[in-house]
């Protein structure tokens, strides 16, 4: 069974620090691993995903991702936060074995950036 | 402009009404899915399609009906809603899943029908 946990219900950061957004996952075969996010009133963009490869990935508005298979992670990531980052971060997963092209997602993380 | 869209982006009903909320999407995809997202749950999906007149149960398609007539079109049908169907719906599409090292589609969501069931 796949299944997606983001721990974080909200996260809180100051602009311009360092901002991690986390995200566990489980499959039964190896993962393809997403982050969107939801600006409000809006529908979920694409950031980044993971497929094979670089453990370390880099995706849009300069986030990026790190996958640990060791700690079945996919912790998402900024060097600096800014003010327009604050919306909610969904992650989400697929197995690679499963026949369909269903995504798994998390219950989302609230980011806040305060200035 | 490649994008998903739906109609109507806010809805007010009551109970027993008949609702469809269409979908439709402009980059030929193949597969298209409606997820329903509701605070603290996430997304979850209610139906999929894999092509025209294939379509297959997600995870919570009690009180849902999907139809896969054309392959642009992927309309969410609720043929009797009850209150707690009130929530905000997201159709979704990405081109033909291909498995292997190094494939994968990125799904591509409408802005959301946000409805409520009196």
């Amino acid at each position: 069974a796949q299944s997606v946990a983001q721990p974080e219900d909200q996260v809180n950061v100051a602009e311009g620090n360092p901002l991690t957004v986390k995200c566990t996952y489980s499959v039964s075969g190896n993962p393809y691993l997403f982050w969107y996010v939801q600006y409000p009133n809006r529908g979920l963009q694409f950031l980044l995903k993971y497929i094979t490869g670089d453990n370390l990935v880099k995706g849009s508005y300069g986030f990026e991702a790190e996958f640990n298979k060791s700690q079945t992670s996919f912790h998402l990531k900024k060097p600096s936060a800014l003010v327009s980052d604050s919306a909610l971060y969904f992650c989400a997963v697929r197995d690679n074995e499963a026949g369909a092209n269903n995504l798994f997602f998390g219950t989302g993380t609230r980011l806040t950036v305060i200035p | 402009e490649a994008q998903v869209t739906q109609n109507p982006r806010y809805l007010i009903t009551v109970t027993g009404k008949k609702l469809t909320v269409t979908c439709s999407q402009n980059m030929n995809h193949e597969y298209m899915s409606w997820y329903r997202q509701d605070p603290g749950l996430g997304l979850r999906q209610i139906y999929y399609s894999m092509n025209v007149e294939v379509t297959d149960k997600g995870d919570v398609p009690e009180g849902y009906k999907v139809s896969r007539k054309e392959k642009r079109n992927f309309p969410l049908i609720l043929e009797s809603p009850s209150p707690n169907q009130t929530s905000l719906y997201f159709c979704a599409s990405s081109s033909k899943p291909r498995t292997g090292v190094g494939s994968q589609e990125t799904q591509y969501f409408g802005p959301g029908t946000r409805l409520l069931v009196l």
